[in-house]
């Protein structure tokens, strides 16, 4: 059955750039995560939408950093002026309502901001 | 800032032998301990989900146990073979208003050599 799904899984900016990486969760999978892993570091949480609530924002970085999830389904993470501190891989999961969070990750966007 | 730690950052082991990592995390505002297995080039795959103190979860020739009272989880692979070669991640995960936001540790990068 299809996983998670994310794309591009390649991405070279230039700084300064504007990027738009994108998440397509599970079919019926309310609950969307963002997180990102830069060189050396463990996972970082991003963000996360549950259903229709408003979503917890609370990981992103800076106001650059923004993500929307249209319909419930799909999702943007939008990174606004990319710095070189901005590269990382970038993971999105999903999951049901009440399931563990991050349940099942997709395979990641590569972003290097040159 | 929560502090999930992992230990050994890595490991090589010969294929046959049995081995253990340890994951250490805050023993206060608990909820659950997540653990993944990173393989290169493909996405996060969930082991386990333990909440309840004294926990034991096994999965063929992996096993996790929990002790919330001290903030740590080990996991055991018995019998290692080359495809258990991947990055082991934990996850803490404080419930209520942070339900959604995991705070990983860095990993343990395991190599089994045939």
């Amino acid at each position: 059955g299809a996983g998670v799904s994310q794309s591009p899984s390649n991405k070279v900016t230039e700084k300064g750039k504007d990027v738009e990486l994108r998440c397509d969760p599970i079919s019926g999978h309310t609950a969307l995560y963002w997180y990102r892993q830069s060189l050396g570091q463990g996972l970082e949480f991003l963000i996360y939408f549950q259903g229709n609530s408003a979503p917890d924002k609370s990981g992103l970085p800076s106001d650059r950093f923004s993500a929307e999830r249209t319909g419930g389904s799909v999702s943007t993470l939008t990174i606004q002026r990319t710095q070189q501190e901005d590269s990382a891989v970038y993971l999105c999961a999903s999951s049901l309502a009440m399931a563990a969070p991050g349940e099942y990750f997709g395979p990641g966007t590569r972003l290097t901001v040159l | 800032i929560l502090n999930v730690e992992q230990s050994p950052q890595s490991l090589h082991v010969q294929e046959g032998d049995s081995t253990n990592f340890t994951c250490s995390f805050p023993s206060s505002n608990f909820y659950a301990l997540h653990w993944y297995r990173w393989e290169t080039a493909k996405s996060p795959e969930a082991l386990f989900v333990m909440t309840l103190n004294g926990d034991e979860k096994k999965k063929g020739r992996i096993s996790a146990t929990l002790n919330t009272k001290e903030g740590y989880s080990y996991l055991y692979i018995k019998g290692s073979q080359p495809e258990d070669s991947a990055t082991y991640l934990c996850a803490f995960n404080a419930g209520g208003t942070s339900y959604g936001k995991l705070t990983f540790g860095q990993g343990t990068i395991l190599t089994v050599h045939p």
